[in-house]
């Protein structure tokens, strides 16, 4: 299976300031097809998660564009551009590429 | 808009199965796959494997086989998840989304195995 191993596990920010979480897999998540099948999903507390970002950079609908996501292979980020409180929760990368779908342990986004 | 409704929390005994709904409005229930998430408290998320309900194919996670099956009904646009031979350990929020992306997600339906 590929492991994702996201760092940190807990971050604490202020309103407005800029943050970045990393995700590293232990096999190249680049597809035969030329596609890299990166994810992340945020997890707000007391809901489901909800999709931000798909394959490594394409920002979901909706999505606010204070969010991006970089990488390739097996090295991957995604940045917060000026936290809102909003954006609080745990933050999880995804894979699909390989079978099965794993998730990183995710990383807690919490105020400081 | 895409919604996945799930079925209500379940407290079952050890030994039993159960069976959980979810189901899609706002899409081609059929044009989908649907995918099937852990989650235990204070854990991160598992998944356990997805159903193609055009024609009914199925993949689970290893760890999953014989624990999961799924299946869904396309007459009613709704996908379903059975939990066999309970235990602790099943105890858990359960998901259903859209999708390899998982780009909609039910709000869970919570299954306590205790007796």
């Amino acid at each position: 299976d590929a492991v994702l191993t996201q760092t940190p596990p807990t971050l604490s920010a202020t309103i407005g300031q800029s943050v970045s979480i990393s995700c590293r897999s232990s096999q190249s998540l680049l597809d035969g097809d030329g596609n890299t099948y990166l994810n992340w999903l945020l997890q707000r507390p007391g809901q489901s998660p909800q999709l931000l970002i798909y394959s490594v950079s394409n920002l979901e609908s909706g999505v606010p564009h204070r969010f991006s996501g970089s990488g390739s292979e097996t090295d991957f980020t995604l940045k917060i551009s000026g936290v809102e409180a909003e954006d609080l929760g745990v933050y999880y990368c995804m894979q699909t590429t390989h079978a099965p779908l794993t998730f990183g342990a995710g990383t807690k986004l919490e105020l400081k | 808009q895409v919604q996945l409704q799930q079925s209500g929390a379940e407290l079952v005994k050890p030994g039993s199965s159960v069976k959980i709904s979810c189901k899609a409005s706002g899409y081609t229930f059929t044009s989908y796959d649907m995918h099937w998430i852990k989650q235990q408290p204070g854990n991160g998320l598992e998944w356990i494997g997805w159903i193609y309900p055009g024609n009914g194919n199925t993949k689970y996670n290893q760890k999953f086989n014989g624990k999961a099956t799924l299946t869904a009904d396309r007459s009613s646009s709704t996908a379903y998840m059975q939990l066999s031979s309970l235990t602790s350990e099943d105890s858990a929020v359960y998901f259903c989304a859209r999708s390899w992306e998982l780009d909609a997600w039910g709000q869970g339906a919570s299954v306590t195995v205790s007796s």
